[in-house]
């Protein structure tokens, strides 16, 4: 079965220093993995995914992250946080490779930004 | 260009009440999900649908839980007899096919259900 393990359910970095959000997955076929952020009381929205192609993907407000098939990991980077850069950030693999379908979600990391 | 609609945003329901929560996906989406967010926890997925047909149950509870999503009209997710540990945030999303490598889903802003 698939699962996704982020490390750190909190995350606190100062403004303008370097974001890592850590994300782990188990699955036994290649995967589709994102990265989602979700403001409070908001829906989710994407910020970046990994389908086939360059392992090094980069999404919007300058965040990357980078699939690492040897260490079955997808961690989201950014090189200097900005305060409206707080939220909560969710890894995400799909499970069925071919057929696509549902995302089986992480616990969630929450990031504060301190000025 | 409206994006995946869900209402209500808020909704209150008193021990044994029914719930109703409502989906309108993107315009062209044909394919809905239904996620559950407990406090404190990430989203766990609870059903799939196309258009009339449930392609993944397998995150639904067993009893009291229903989804429809009818060939006019949005999809519904239907809580029977709600208990206190059904109060979530119930999130929605859509895509036009199923998630794959063009592919993503877009989600609603959710339904916060809360069980008094």
């Amino acid at each position: 079965a698939q699962s996704v393990t982020q490390l750190g359910s909190h995350v606190s970095v100062s403004e303008g220093a370097l974001v890592l959000l850590r994300c782990n997955y188990s699955s036994s076929v290649p995967p589709y993995l994102f990265w989602y952020v979700q403001y409070p009381n908001q829906g989710l929205q994407l910020l970046l995914k990994y389908t086939t192609g360059a392992t090094l993907v980069k999404g919007i407000n300058g965040f990357e992250a980078e699939f690492k098939k040897s260490e079955t990991s997808f961690h989201l980077t950014k090189p200097s946080a900005h305060m409206s850069d707080a939220a909560e950030y969710f890894c995400a693999v799909t499970p069925n490779y071919n057929q696509g379908g549902k995302l089986i979600f992480g616990q969630g990391t929450e990031l504060s930004v301190k000025p | 260009n409206a994006g995946v609609m869900q209402n209500p945003r808020h909704l209150v329901r008193r021990r044994g009440q029914e719930a109703r929560l409502r989906c309108s996906p993107m315009k062209g989406h044909s394919h809905v999900y239904w996620y559950r967010q407990l406090p404190e926890e990430g989203l766990k997925f609870m059903v799939y649908l196309q258009k009339e047909n449930i392609i993944d149950e397998s995150g639904m509870p067993k009893e009291r839980f229903s989804a429809e999503f009818p060939k006019e009209g949005p999809s519904i997710l239907r809580i029977q007899q709600v208990v206190r540990g059904d109060s979530a945030a119930y999130f929605c999303a859509s895509s036009p096919v199923s998630i794959g490598v063009n592919t993503e889903a877009f989600f609603g802003q959710g339904t916060r259900l809360t069980v008094v």
